[in-house]
């Protein structure tokens, strides 16, 4: 998954609480995105991170933020967790040669009860 | 937003038979990416395909743009059951500031033994 870690893999969480989702990357790219994948939606946007301490909204960002203190981390946090935001989260990477290709991790199965 | 349609959305076929999957869109592009998902993983990028070009080749897979109907197509030739798995198209586009990827929902293609 060219070097591209999240963490947790699984979290269980209950409606209202925070959850933070964590990407790391030891490929330094330059570009970071976090998407949301659900049946009938494909993939979706949250936000994207076009470098340290940059960031901007996606397609689906209401009830989200994010932060990049570093290059090879992008922190994706559910202020406070609602069953909509049960899904499986994906983060991507691009940008070392081209910021068109993007590279996936293996993604973090939130569920919000 | 620009978001590519995959058609069928479910293709089942014999092995060593050829899988054609399509995508249509409504505005201009970029580019256009196809992305392969195996059920549980993170999406892998496939082939990209520039809007000034007319078709690439990738191994077994061929891709066609047709930007005057607005479309492309993805085929696998004598396909295998290792190629299982969810075909996403993507659309390239880069307003604003940034490039970004809109995905589109997926074929699921299953290729039987």
């Amino acid at each position: 998954d060219a070097g591209i870690t999240q963490s947790p893999r699984h979290k269980v969480t209950e409606t209202g609480t925070p959850v933070t989702l964590r990407c790391h990357q030891t490929e330094n790219h330059r570009y970071m995105y976090w998407y949301r994948q659900d049946p009938g939606h494909g993939l979706r946007l949250i936000h994207y991170s076009y470098g340290v301490k940059d960031t901007d909204k996606g397609e689906v960002s209401d009830g989200y933020s994010v932060s990049r203190s570093k290059t090879e981390d992008f922190l994706l946090t559910l202020e406070s967790a609602t069953s909509s935001q049960t899904s499986v989260y994906f983060c991507a990477i691009s940008g070392q040669t081209s910021q068109e290709t993007q590279y996936f991790g293996p993604g973090t199965r939130l569920l919000v009860l | 937003s620009q978001q590519g349609e995959e058609d069928p959305q479910a293709l089942s076929i014999q092995e060593g038979e050829n899988a054609t999957m399509n995508c249509s869109y409504k505005t201009s592009i970029n580019n256009l990416q196809w992305y392969r998902q195996n059920s549980g993983r993170g999406l892998v990028h496939l082939i990209l395909i520039r809007s000034n070009e007319r078709e690439k080749h990738s191994g077994r897979l061929r891709v066609t743009l047709d930007t005057s109907k607005k479309s492309s197509s993805l085929l696998i030739t004598a396909s295998r059951a290792a190629d299982t798995a969810s075909y996403f198209c993507a659309i390239g586009n880069s307003g604003g500031s940034n490039y970004k990827l809109t995905f589109g929902k997926g074929t699921l293609l299953t290729v039987n033994p």
